[in-house]
């Protein structure tokens, strides 16, 4: 069974900063990786797909990569801003779709 | 913009309650997915549906049920609601290798 892991649990930055968010899988045999932020009680939003062809997406200030051979994702955020804050969700697509655990994010003016 | 709409937003409701959780798409996407989700915690599987009249349980069936007679439409029934199934209920539709998209939920609270 796919398990997807995201490091770190939680962060807090000033703003300003530039940041990166982590996410590994255990089986590489994906159709592709999403990236999701999710603000308390509410639905997910999607940010960014990467399919498994790709080794790169950019939308704004986010960044994502996908190494599918390694089992690995990261989203960059630059220039973070308080309106950032939220959880960010990366969610793996094969046979079903997995999500990680996220990552809360706290950035601080 | 997400075309997936979930109803009610908001749901309080007393214990032994039969309760439908409504969830449309009007993108047309085939596979549809719900979700439970408690405060702060990770997404757990409930069921899901690879088009008309196929439906799989997931990893946690709660002891709801699901129908699929339309494309657009996932509606998740919990036959006897019980205070363990308080909790947020997420609803997604995919396409064919793109993107996934979310309701904004539904809370319910059985008290």
């Amino acid at each position: 069974k796919q398990e997807v892991t995201q490091i770190p649990a939680a962060l807090s930055v000033p703003e300003g900063e530039n940041l990166v968010l982590n996410c590994s899988f255990t089986d590489s045999a994906i159709y592709n990786l999403q990236w999701f932020r999710q603000d308390p009680g509410k639905g997910l939003t999607s940010l960014l797909l990467i399919q498994s062809s790709q080794r790169e997406q950019t939308s704004g200030r986010l960044n994502a990569s996908l190494d599918k051979s390694s089992g690995r994702s990261t989203l960059y955020i630059a220039a973070s801003q308080p309106g950032d804050s939220a959880t960010y969700l990366c969610a793996v697509r094969g046979n079903q779709f997995y999500f990680g655990t996220g990552t809360s994010l706290t950035v601080i003016p | 913009e997400a075309d997936i709409y979930q109803t009610p937003r908001y749901l309080v409701i007393g214990t032994g309650k039969k309760i439908t959780l409504e969830c449309s798409q009007t993108m047309g996407h085939d596979k549809m997915y719900w979700y439970q989700q408690d405060p702060g915690m990770e997404l757990h599987l409930i069921h899901y549906s690879y088009g008309v009249n196929s439906t799989e349980k997931g990893d946690l069936s709660s002891e709801s049920t699901v129908s699929r007679i339309r494309t657009e439409h996932f509606p998740l029934t919990l036959e006897s609601a019980r205070p363990s199934h308080t909790s947020q209920y997420l609803c997604a539709s995919i396409g064919q290798n793109t993107e996934a998209f979310f309701g904004q939920g539904t809370r319910l609270t059985v008290v």
